[in-house]
């Protein structure tokens, strides 16, 4: 099956340091793929899609230049918080879409936990 | 507006069958997904239904209603393991998933 990897799992940073997360499809090509953030005992918040080659699409109330997106090859998209606050702590999770049998599919990586002190 | 509901909380026997539901309005429609969390994990795909009837997988089953805007995610020989969070969304005409809140499913013994 389709596998994505992400990479750290947990970060514990000081305020003010930046962070960078990796999100890689292991055994697909993915043009697109997916940020999202999730407090505790909520939902999904899709914070930004990332298509390979060009600038990401980001959701109202996103900020571009703290989060920045990159998605440089088919199998690798980073997401950088820059000068990480201790509001930006969360669980940041990603995804990269297949298609298969004529379906669009996010299959997610492990996710990121972020601590800023 | 966009707009998915599904019941916050489920609680089963183990052993038994359980259904959550889920109904949802869309702009376009094309396709309605069903993924499984547990606390403290990323979530993992369970199911897509792009038409109407019933997909089975397994213990587990996915309905879809396009009609009536109404899938159902159904659970059968319910193990602890199943406890979890289970997400439904649906894929609007920009093939954006708009996200339920997920129904968390207790099991008891």
């Amino acid at each position: 099956g389709a596998v994505v990897s992400q990479h750290p799992s947990r970060v514990i940073c000081k305020s003010g340091t930046s962070v960078k997360i990796e999100c890689r499809s292991l055994d697909f090509q993915a043009t697109t793929m997916f940020w999202y953030r999730q407090f505790p005992k909520q939902s999904l918040m899709l914070m930004a899609t990332s298509n390979e080659g060009s600038k990401a699409t980001y959701e109202q109330g996103v900020e571009k230049d703290k989060f920045l997106i990159n998605h440089a090859s088919l199998t690798l998209s980073t997401l950088t918080v820059t000068s990480a606050h201790p509001e930006d702590s969360s669980f940041y999770i990603c995804s990269a879409q297949e298609t298969s049998g004529g379906a669009d599919i996010q299959y997610f990586g492990a996710g990121t936990r972020l601590s800023v002190l | 507006g966009q707009n998915i509901d599904q019941p916050t909380e489920m609680t089963a026997t183990e052993g038994a069958i359980v259904q959550i539901n889920c109904t949802y309005q869309t702009s376009g429609f094309n396709g309605l997904f069903w993924y499984q969390q547990h606390a403290g994990e990323a979530p993992t795909f369970l199911s897509y239904n792009v038409l109407d009837g019933l997909e089975e997988k397994g213990r587990f089953s996915s309905f879809l209603s396009r009609s009536k805007g109404y899938s159902y995610l159904l659970l059968k020989e319910l193990q602890m393991k199943d406890s979890a969070s289970y997400l439904c969304a649906a894929m609007d005409s920009n093939y954006q998933l708009i996200w339920g809140a997920g129904t968390k499913l207790i099991i008891k013994p």
